[in-house]
């Protein structure tokens, strides 16, 4: 039962655009949701969080937006640069310093 | 400040042996989880600990174990080792106690069963 859900499995988006990035979710008790971005032989880096008392939260160039009612976020790049260019994870817990459930990845590839 | 340490990088192991992975969390972290990270796969929670403690596992078989010591650092040990082994493990920690924080992450090791 996968609960975290990232439906596509890649991305190509050219530089300067917005790079879009979605996720589902199933489990009702997940109330913190993150985003990592994964280089090849390196680890997850956290990128930005929201909990689900918010429906947005911004840094930088990236933001995501959290749709409760629909059980899905987005992670939007403005604009995209090559160095985007990575496997982007969803996650989720209830609580944050719990289990988090990831998304299998999307990997975005930024045109130059 | 130093991030997530793990060691060793890459290890190459044959079938029924035994591994143990070794994780230095961030300073101040108290929080230690362990994920897998199979070929074509998401990212699998597999242990957390926290004080010294096993707080969660998830759906593992007992041959995956660990312990977190007292500085709070952790070993992630593997007894009688299947192909299926195969994977990136991943250690990751975070700030124990508070709510809504993230967790930050190592480089993995790479564990290869011939």
């Amino acid at each position: 039962d996968q609960q975290v859900k990232q439906n596509s499995p890649s991305l190509s988006v050219q530089e300067g655009r917005i790079s879009i990035l979605n996720c589902d979710y199933t489990n009702s008790m997940f109330d913190y949701f993150l985003w990592y971005k994964k280089y090849p032989a390196e680890g997850p880096t956290f990128l930005i969080s929201i909990s689900s008392i918010k429906d947005k939260n911004e840094d930088g160039r990236f933001t995501v937006f959290l749709n409760k009612s629909a059980k899905h976020l987005s992670l939007h790049i403005v604009p995209s640069q090559p160095g985007d260019s990575a496997v982007y994870f969803c996650a989720a817990s209830p609580g944050g310093y719990q289990k988090v459930t990831f998304g299998i990845g999307t990997k975005l590839q930024v045109i130059p | 400040e130093a991030g997530v340490t793990q060691s060793p990088t890459h290890l190459i192991k044959t079938r029924g042996q035994q591994v143990t992975l070794r994780c230095s969390p961030i300073s101040g972290h108290t929080s230690v989880y362990w994920y897998q990270q199979a070929l074509g796969l998401g990212l699998q929670f597999l242990l957390w600990y926290d004080e010294g403690e096993e707080r969660n596992r998830g759906n593992f078989p007992p041959r995956f174990s660990g312990r977190q010591f007292p500085n709070y650092s952790s070993e992630l040990n593997v007894n009688a080792l299947e192909l299926e082994d195969s994977a990136l493990y991943l250690c990751a920690s975070s700030l124990a106690g508070r709510r809504n924080q993230p967790q930050h992450f190592g480089d993995g090791t790479r564990l290869s069963i011939l």
